[in-house]
Formats: structure tokens, C-alpha cells, sequence
């Protein structure tokens, strides 16, 4: 079956450190991948995406992701993380390039001042 | 442009009760999604809808769950009778529809079942 697994249920962070949250799914099919954050008491947004391209996508607010295909990952980095970063993070992928999103369990980031 | 609104946003109902959630998605958006997040795991996706017609809902119980999409815009959400572990966030989103589109969430319906 098709998953998607986030290692890392909990990830503490100094403010101003960088971070890295990890994300592998399990097949090396044709893929869309996407990361999304949930902040306290809000909705899941949309943080990236990768379609097509270039394998390193960045979203507004410094984080990027590097798709790499041969290691079937997607993590998501920032170099230099804020109070506000504090929240949690789902990766999620379409495979066959199909609709539907298959999420992983998410990765609860918190910076601590 | 208004978001994906979603309603009621907490419901509290005994086991074997039945209940309704509600979804209004972004206007023009022809896929809705409805999503079943158990605390402490990712979104599972329960039923797809392109307009009116259902394009996937092989993870949908659908020994106590049903849902409907009239006139391809709102949609509903039932669970009759509910089981203590359907205790979740009931998630509806939408997208314009088509591969690598972004889906679009709303702010959940949390359902406590005692």
C-alpha cells in the first residue's frame, strides 16, 4: 500500500536554529508532493509544492523542501526558525499522478525561545 | 475570496446518535474532499466529489456513513449510528480539480462521541 511516513512525531528547536523535518512515502511511482501547516486552532495550509522542475521548491516564509527521488524523500528544511514557526506540519503525496493526497502523521514543531 | 467554511465546528453526541456536518466550498472549485483526522495521526481521505458525482469513497464506512453533494456546490457529511471511534476532526476541502492541484481546507467539525 501506498504511505507516507514522517519519522519524527515531535521536533523541539531553539528559536533562530535550523530545522529539518523528514518525510519518505513508499514508492518510487510517479509523484506530486506537497507539505502543509497547521497552527494552533487554524485550518491545514498549503506551505510548497513540487509538480515538476526543479527539485528544490521554497515557500514565502523560508522553508523549502528538496523532492529526491532515488531516496523516495521530501524533507523540509529551514535555516533559521521563528517563534511563529511553532506548529504542525503534514506531508502529503499524490501518486500516478493521481487527485487524492495520502498524508503522513505529521511532525509537531515547536520553537522555544 | 472566502475560504472553505465548514459547520457545526464542535459536536458532542452519545455513541449510537446520529449526527450531520456541513461544507460550503470555495465558489467555483469542482472537487470537495471530505477528511477523517484522528488525534495524533494525518488526514484520511473518506470521499472524493468531482461536481455532483462521486469519484472515490473506497475508504468511506459506509455501513454508518453516507454523504451527499446537491447541485455540485455544499455537501454533508452523515454518521448514523456513531461509534465511540469516530471521535475526530471532520475535515471538507476543496480544489479546482486535476492533478497536483492544491486543496484548499477548511477549519474542521470536531466530533467528541461518549
Amino acid at each position: 500500500a501506498q504511505s507516507v511516513t514522517q519519522l519524527d512525531s515531535q521536533v523541539p528547536v531553539f528559536e533562530e536554529a535550523p530545522v529539518e523535518l523528514r518525510c519518505n512515502y513508499s514508492s518510487s511511482v510517479s509523484v506530486y508532493l506537497f507539505w502543509y501547516v497547521q497552527y494552533p486552532n487554524q485550518g491545514l495550509q498549503l506551505l510548497l509544492k513540487y509538480l515538476s522542475g526543479s527539485t528544490l521548491v521554497e515557500s514565502i516564509n523560508g522553508f523549502e523542501a528538496e523532492f529526491n527521488k532515488s531516496q523516495t524523500s521530501f524533507h523540509l528544511r529551514k535555516p533559521s526558525v521563528h517563534i511563529s514557526d511553532t506548529a504542525e506540519y503534514f506531508c502529503a503525496v499524490t501518486f500516478n499522478y493521481g487527485q487524492n493526497f495520502v498524508f503522513g502523521p505529521g511532525t509537531r514543531l515547536s520553537v522555544l525561545p | 475570496e472566502a475560504g472553505v467554511a465548514q459547520s457545526p465546528r464542535y459536536k458532542i453526541i452519545e455513541k449510537r446518535q446520529s449526527v450531520a456536518f456541513w461544507c460550503n466550498p470555495i465558489s467555483g472549485h469542482a472537487t470537495l474532499y471530505w477528511y477523517q483526522q484522528i488525534l495524533g495521526q494525518g488526514p484520511k481521505l473518506l470521499i472524493q466529489f468531482q461536481n455532483n458525482g462521486v469519484v472515490d469513497d473506497s475508504q468511506l464506512p459506509k455501513d454508518r456513513f453516507s454523504a451527499e453533494r446537491l447541485k455540485g456546490v455544499d455537501s454533508t457529511l452523515k454518521i448514523q449510528p456513531a461509534k465511540l471511534e469516530d471521535s475526530a476532526v471532520y475535515l471538507c476541502a476543496s480544489s479546482l480539480g486535476g492533478v497536483g492541484k492544491t486543496q484548499y481546507f477548511g477549519p474542521g467539525t470536531r466530533l467528541l462521541v461518549l
